[in-house]
């Protein structure tokens, strides 16, 4: 069984800076099933990043996805007061059928 | 616009059957996997299970095995999840998501969620 450790656990920072977000996988993952969502309180998640670099529809583009194997990457280039939530990586595994969640990085104002 | 509708907010006693509802519109609702996500009280997501109403062929999460049955009505494009005995730690925050299409299978659209309240 996959897991995903997500770090760091909280980060805080200022609208304006890039944030830096880590998914680690304790095997390897393909590229194609690993995704990011977005969660802000009170909300459900929304997809953000799928593939690990493809954003989804109506993404901006301060959102990117990077990675492979078992080190993936979201990077927001300069943040809007409105992206400060809890984001979180999830993989696809095919066989057996079944999705896998990071434990969350909630990104909060400084 | 694709949407998936969620029924509304429960609160039961431990013991107690529950089922709640997710309606698919906006697409053909028999195309596409709905999976289940709890969220219990300040944590994170569970993937549960997922479910391809075409023929109702349903998978669930090892940790979620036997605790919850996931069904689905294709003539009315809904989806089911239902607990026989509900307990305290089943109060959570559910969700489904329509699952994309290949190579990603993304959780791409969800619906609003249900809060479930078990208490006695």
């Amino acid at each position: 069984e996959i897991v995903l450790t997500q770090s760091p656990g909280t980060l805080s920072l200022s609208p304006g800076e890039r944030a830096t977000l880590s998914c680690r996988a304790s095997q390897t993952v393909s590229s194609s099933f690993l995704a990011w969502y977005q969660q802000k309180p009170g909300q459900a998640p929304r997809l953000l990043i799928y593939g690990a670099s493809s954003r989804a529809t109506g993404i901006p583009d301060r959102f990117s996805g990077s990675g492979s194997g078992t080190d993936f990457t979201l990077t927001i280039s300069r943040l809007e007061p409105e992206d400060f939530a809890v984001y979180y990586c999830q993989q696809y595994g095919s066989s057996p059928l079944r999705y896998t969640f990071g434990q969350g990085t909630k990104l909060e104002i400084k | 616009e694709v949407q998936l509708v969620q029924s509304g907010a429960e609160v039961k006693k431990p013991g107690e059957s529950l089922k709640i509802s997710c309606k698919g519109s906006g697409y053909k609702f028999i195309n596409y996997w709905i999976a289940w996500v709890r969220q219990m009280p300040g944590k994170g997501l569970e993937w549960m299970g997922i479910i391809y109403p075409g023929d109702s062929d349903a998978t669930y999460s090892p940790s979620f095995q036997g605790q919850v049955t996931i069904s689905a009505d294709k003539s009315i494009s809904t989806a089911y999840l239902q607990w026989s005995s509900l307990k305290a730690s089943d109060t959570a925050m559910y969700y489904c998501a329509r699952r994309g299409d290949s190579p990603y299978y993304v959780l791409e659209v969800w619906g609003q969620g249900t809060t479930v309240t078990v208490s006695s």
